[in-house]
């Protein structure tokens, strides 16, 4: 059960686009469709922004977009706006109906 | 609109019991998966547990396995996490989370847990 590897810190300008990525191994993020990404401001509940890889829930902007290659996932959010300024985890399901989450990303919009 | 209340955190001396509510509304709550997930101050979220929708399937990270124990009430709409022989490492915002297919879809917003003499 060892953490999903996420860069601790990205950032970016307004308008740029920023990519965040999530490793694991050949037993979670490579076994599984199953990765989802989290979005955290500070003080708040965490909140899903994409599931199933590369799916949005309703009410997320179309800004934000995931994808995976083998053990790695990641978040792509293009037009970098202030309030994108949080803090974003990746999980994924590792089998025997469990989750992993990453260490964690801070995001800066500068 | 989905709602999950937790309650029951608080100052706790080592070696000490806490138990952990999660009232939830606005969905049927028999019918879906729960979670339990921890923060410690200033750090990243921690999956500690699961159940199943009707309580006959649980699931423990490593790091608590044989001192907590998740339970639910169909009945009353509320999810359990009962903590024994806490231990300073388990201080933590714990946050109750509905599951669906794989996934945590909806957070609450937490309750702290802080384990100190």
């Amino acid at each position: 059960q060892s953490a999903l590897t996420q860069p601790a810190s990205v950032s970016g300008s307004p308008g740029q686009s920023i990519t965040i990525s999530c490793t694991g191994t050949s037993s979670d993020v490579g076994a599984y469709n199953y990765v989802s990404w989290y979005q955290q401001h500070p003080g708040k509940a965490p909140k899903l922004m994409i599931y199933d890889v590369s799916k949005r829930p309703s009410g997320v902007s179309n800004r934000f977009s995931g994808s995976k290659s083998g053990n790695t996932a990641s978040l792509t959010i293009s037009g970098l706006q202030a309030e994108d300024e949080a803090d974003y985890y990746c999980s994924s399901y590792t089998g025997s109906s469990t989750l992993v989450f990453g260490g964690g990303t801070k995001l800066t919009v500068l | 609109e989905v709602q999950l209340v937790e309650s029951g955190g608080g100052l706790v001396q080592p070696g000490g019991s806490l138990r952990l509510s999660c009232a939830a509304s606005g969905f049927t709550f028999s019918s879906y998966w729960m979670h339990w997930v921890r923060q410690a101050p200033g750090k990243g979220l921690v999956w500690v547990s699961r159940i199943n929708s009707d309580g006959s399937s649980t699931s423990y990270a490593d790091s608590v396995k044989g001192r907590f124990t998740i339970s639910r009430d169909n009945a009353k709409n509320t999810l359990y996490l009962q903590m024994n022989s806490l231990r300073a490492e388990d201080t933590a915002v714990y946050y109750c989370a509905r599951g669906q297919s794989n996934r945590i879809d909806y957070w609450g917003q937490g309750t702290l847990v802080t384990v100190s003499s």
